[in-house]
């Protein structure tokens, strides 16, 4: 079975600071995905970010950028620029590919993040 | 746009008594929908996945007489919560994807906060 861990459970940094958020997962797929996913107080799930696992250029959207590290089942999120917005919870999750249909997401246990004025 | 609409967002319901939560896939055929469970301050746990015109694979530990799935057509998903008690309270959220194992197109419902009584 697949984990994910997520060993931060609440960040706090200032306004226009840069935080990198931290996830390890452990499995013996090759092919998977990983995503950042966000969830606001609306606990409506937001899509951050999306790595490929074949895929060796770290995603990028914007403010919120990875550092994938396959070897090392590490994918951790980098948010530059924070602003209040982003206070949130972040999960990591991460699904296997299957070229047979979708698979269901293993999350983290989350990290709260709060961006401070 | 594409979107998953989920019904009701919030249910209060007595201890026994039976509750159904409708997940709608919008301008998009959900030939899978994929069911969490969220814990106050936990992670999101995958309960189900449904796909259409068959019966439901459920997660270890996960019961599936008091969880009814049904998926009857590519637009509909629905839990049931038979029986409910209050160790059932929780936030339950749907989630499909558009196409086979196209992640990117990952749609999830608004939640449904169950509180039973």
């Amino acid at each position: 079975a697949q984990t994910v861990t997520q060993s931060q459970p609440e960040m706090s940094v200032q306004e226009a600071e840069t935080v990198t958020l931290s996830c390890t997962y452990d499995t013996s797929e090759n092919n998977y995905y990983l995503f950042w996913y966000k969830q606001p107080p609306s606990r409506q799930m937001i899509l951050v970010i999306r790595q490929e696992a074949y895929k060796q250029q770290n995603a990028t959207e914007n403010r919120f950028s990875v550092n994938f590290q396959k070897a090392a089942k590490s994918f951790s999120l980098k948010i530059s620029d924070s602003q209040l917005g982003d206070t949130a919870m972040y999960f990591c999750a991460f699904t296997m590919y299957s070229g047979g249909g979708a698979d269901g997401l293993t999350f983290g246990k989350g990290t709260h993040l709060i961006i401070q004025p | 746009g594409a979107v998953v609409s989920q019904h009701p967002s919030r249910v209060i319901c007595k201890s026994g008594t039976s509750v159904k939560i409708e997940c709608r896939s919008l301008d998009f055929q959900a030939t899978t929908m994929f069911w969490y469970r969220q814990f106050p301050k936990q992670s999101l746990m995958l309960m189900a996945t449904s796909n259409e015109g068959s019966k439901a694979t459920y997660e270890q530990g996960v019961e599936k007489d008091k969880f009814l799935i049904n998926h009857a057509s590519l637009t509909l998903s629905t839990l049931t919560v038979t029986s409910a008690h209050p160790e059932d309270s929780s936030f339950y959220i749907c989630s499909a994807p558009r196409g086979r194992g196209l992640y990117e197109k990952l749609f999830f419902g608004s939640g449904t906060q169950l509180s039973v009584l």
